[in-house]
């Protein structure tokens, strides 16, 4: 069973640029959450979704960013317009159906951005 | 919204010397989980707290939820160099549709051989 998917590990942008970044949740995950890490910072929280839906999006800055989980296919989180600032590492975590027992997220090894 | 403060923001030990780091909040938490991050890896579960006064334990790891399930521990006992990383907290959030993690601030743990 693959864990958390992210591509591409690393991405320089030029500022002004469009940056992708893809998650693949594991197998039988369906809800996915994305988070923003500065250097030597902790993790923010930008978006919950799941199939089709956004759940959350308390976090996403009001411009530029958007995200989309679709129902075929990985999580997309876009950044429009790259600024230096955007510069971080953007990890994706992946939770099963809530329930009872656990509810740990499962971290993909996340997406480098630089913008030059 | 829900917030987590952790202190210290970094701890330098010798190896073999004990660590704690504490999460506190203004509030009181339906559960807490603790993460670990390597440098420049991805944070990773290690444990997930519920009940007031719950103390687990993972090796040379103990996890403690205060009894006003407002504030929380990490202890680790005779760190060794494999220790180093990051140490998260982290609660999830439950309000109308969503179930967000939020992350404590972190304590760096650094250890010298």
């Amino acid at each position: 069973n693959a864990g958390v998917m992210q591509n591409p590990r690393h991405l320089v942008r030029r500022r002004g640029q469009e940056a992708r970044l893809r998650c693949s949740p594991m197998k039988g995950h369906s809800h996915v959450y994305w988070y923003r890490q500065l250097p030597e910072e902790g993790l923010k929280f930008m978006v919950y979704l799941q199939k089709e839906n956004i759940i959350d999006e308390s976090g996403m800055p009001k411009e530029r960013f958007s995200a989309e989980f679709p129902k075929e296919g990985p999580s997309i989180l876009r950044i429009q317009q790259v600024v230096r600032g955007d510069s971080a590492a953007y990890f994706c975590a992946s939770s099963p159906p809530l329930g009872q027992g656990n509810t740990e997220a499962f971290f993909g090894q996340g997406t480098r951005l630089t913008v030059v | 919204g829900q917030q987590v403060m952790q202190i210290p923001q970094y701890q330098h030990v010798q190896e073999g010397e004990d660590f704690t780091t504490y999460c506190n909040s203004s509030t009181t938490l339906s559960n807490i989980q603790w993460y670990k991050q390597r440098p420049g890896g991805h944070p990773v579960f290690l444990i997930q707290l519920v009940k007031s006064g719950e103390v687990k334990k993972q090796k040379r790891l103990t996890f403690q939820f205060g009894e006003a399930k407002k504030n929380s521990s990490l202890h680790i006992t005779a760190t060794q160099t494999t220790d180093v990383g990051t140490y998260f907290c982290a609660l999830r959030a439950y309000g109308g549709a969503t179930n967000k993690l939020i992350f404590g601030t972190g304590t760096l743990l650094a250890v010298q051989p």
